[in-house]
């Protein structure tokens, strides 16, 4: 069955530095979203991407975000500067048509120290 | 604000029992209900997914909605160990991004 793929699966990085967090969506997907998870907490819509372009993105998701999809497969996340409370799993998920189920990734585990 | 709530749990329930998780959201306009499960440290899974007002059965699991009450619950007959995890609730509309609650945490005793 087809996967959301993420990397790296852990990425530890010290506070200041840029991120960037990789997925692979679904092939025959249209949507993509990142959400992230701290620990203990819901998880927490950042924002949505369809036909190039970001469709909705929520308040956490500041300036110091940003998404691409910088070739036909690849669907990325970059934090600028890192915070401490930049710390949590984030997930990337997608479907093809957007009121279906969104697929998950197995997430990517980020550490600011 | 939209709003998804969920009971935290623990909720215990013994091996072959029935477990009942509920949930509810405060937007009228939402339109489509997902339960996802997530084991500790990992990604939500999709169980099920509901539209329609009524019950929706997949194997051991059904969906329950009512839209008049803003409620979605999510049956599990015949509970085994393996289902002890954090059932998340998650509700969109159209094409918006998914709202989700906190989760209840099921423990199944053997």
């Amino acid at each position: 069955e087809p996967e959301v793929t993420q990397t790296p699966s852990h990425q530890v990085t010290q506070m200041g530095q840029e991120v960037i967090l990789r997925c692979v969506p679904i092939s025959n997907h249209l949507y993509f979203y990142w959400y992230r998870q701290i620990l203990g907490q819901k998880v927490e819509f950042l924002v949505s991407f369809y036909n190039n372009e970001i469709s909705e993105k929520s308040e956490i998701f500041d300036d110091q975000f940003s998404v691409e999809r910088p070739d036909g497969s690849n669907f990325t996340l970059k934090i600028r500067s890192t915070k401490l409370e930049d710390s949590a799993m984030y997930f990337c998920a997608s479907n093809r048509v957007s009121n279906q189920p969104q697929h998950f990734g197995d997430g990517t585990r980020l550490s600011i120290l | 604000q939209k709003e998804v709530e969920q009971n935290s749990g623990p909720l215990s329930v013994p091996e072959g029992a029935i477990a009942s998780l509920n949930c509810t959201y405060s937007d009228r306009g939402s339109q489509s209900f997902f339960w996802y499960r997530q084991y500790s440290g990992k990604s939500p899974e999709l169980i099920m997914f509901i539209y329609s007002n009524g019950d929706k059965e997949d194997g051991r699991f059904t969906a329950q909605l009512n839209k008049a009450s803003q409620y979605v619950s999510l049956l599990i007959r015949d509970s085994q160990p393996s289902d002890s995890a954090t059932y998340l609730c998650a509700v969109n509309s159209g094409n918006t991004p998914l709202v989700f609650g906190k989760g209840t945490r099921l423990s199944v005793i053997a």
